[in-house]
């Protein structure tokens, strides 16, 4: 099983800074990689498909880099609907598994 | 574009429960779709997937032999069947659009909590 690590777990930052997240996979998952945002009471909504590619009307704020076993989301200007939990996916043996990281929680500062 | 969880509720353990997601908006029959579940306080984790046309399944292994997941195109809407609940299934389970092109799960519904407690 590919075991999907996110961090930090937790990160204190002001609206208008850039944030980089990372996630590292066990083994490698080329690029077949999602990002997830969840905001608190929602349910998660892609960001970030193929490691670098934006899903249908995410702002090119966000960017997502990485491929083999190391990927990163940055997002280069915080808003505040920003403030959320963030996944990363792999889905590399499809049709056979879809681990998810933990999960890192942006929180403002 | 929908998709609509119900079905959840609070059982005891060893009970079972029937979840289900109404599509809307969709060509349902079209899409692999998956069960993703989130336990109180804690981070996503895949349950189920099952292909376009139902013939196909796979289960993560905590939920292997317990629950089945099923699907009724006529009516655009996916199940899962859930036996011999635990406590550890205690989750708001949402159902999820697996992408054709990317593969990522582009569409989810806003989930159903289910509760298992004696």
């Amino acid at each position: 099983e590919i075991v999907m690590t996110q961090s930090p777990a937790t990160l204190s930052v002001s609206p208008g800074e850039r944030v980089t997240l990372s996630c590292r996979a066990s083994q490698s998952v080329s690029i077949n990689l999602a990002w997830y945002r969840q905001t608190p009471g929602q349910a998660p909504s892609l960001l970030i498909y193929g490691a670098s590619t934006r899903a249908t009307g995410i702002p090119p704020r966000f960017s997502g880099s990485g491929s083999g076993t190391d990927f990163t989301l940055t997002i280069s200007s915080l808003q505040s609907e920003d403030f959320a939990v963030y996944y990363c996916q792999q889905y590399n043996n499809w049709p056979s598994m879809f681990t998810f990281g933990q999960g890192t929680k942006l929180e403002i500062k | 574009v929908q998709l609509v969880e119900s079905g959840g509720g609070l059982v005891q353990p060893g009970g079972s429960l029937r979840l289900s997601c109404a599509a809307s908006g969709i060509t349902f029959s079209s899409y692999w779709m998956h069960w993703v579940r989130q336990a109180p306080g804690k981070g996503l984790v895949w349950v189920s997937r099952i292909n376009s046309d139902g013939t196909n399944t796979i289960y993560a292994d905590s939920v292997k032999g317990r629950f089945t997941i099923s699907r009724d195109n006529a009516k655009n809407t996916l199940l899962l069947q859930m036996n011999s609940l635990r406590a550890e299934d205690t989750a708001i389970y949402y159902c999820a659009r697996e992408s054709t092109s990317s593969l990522a799960f582009d569409i989810w519904g806003q989930g159903t909590t289910v509760t298992v407690s004696s």
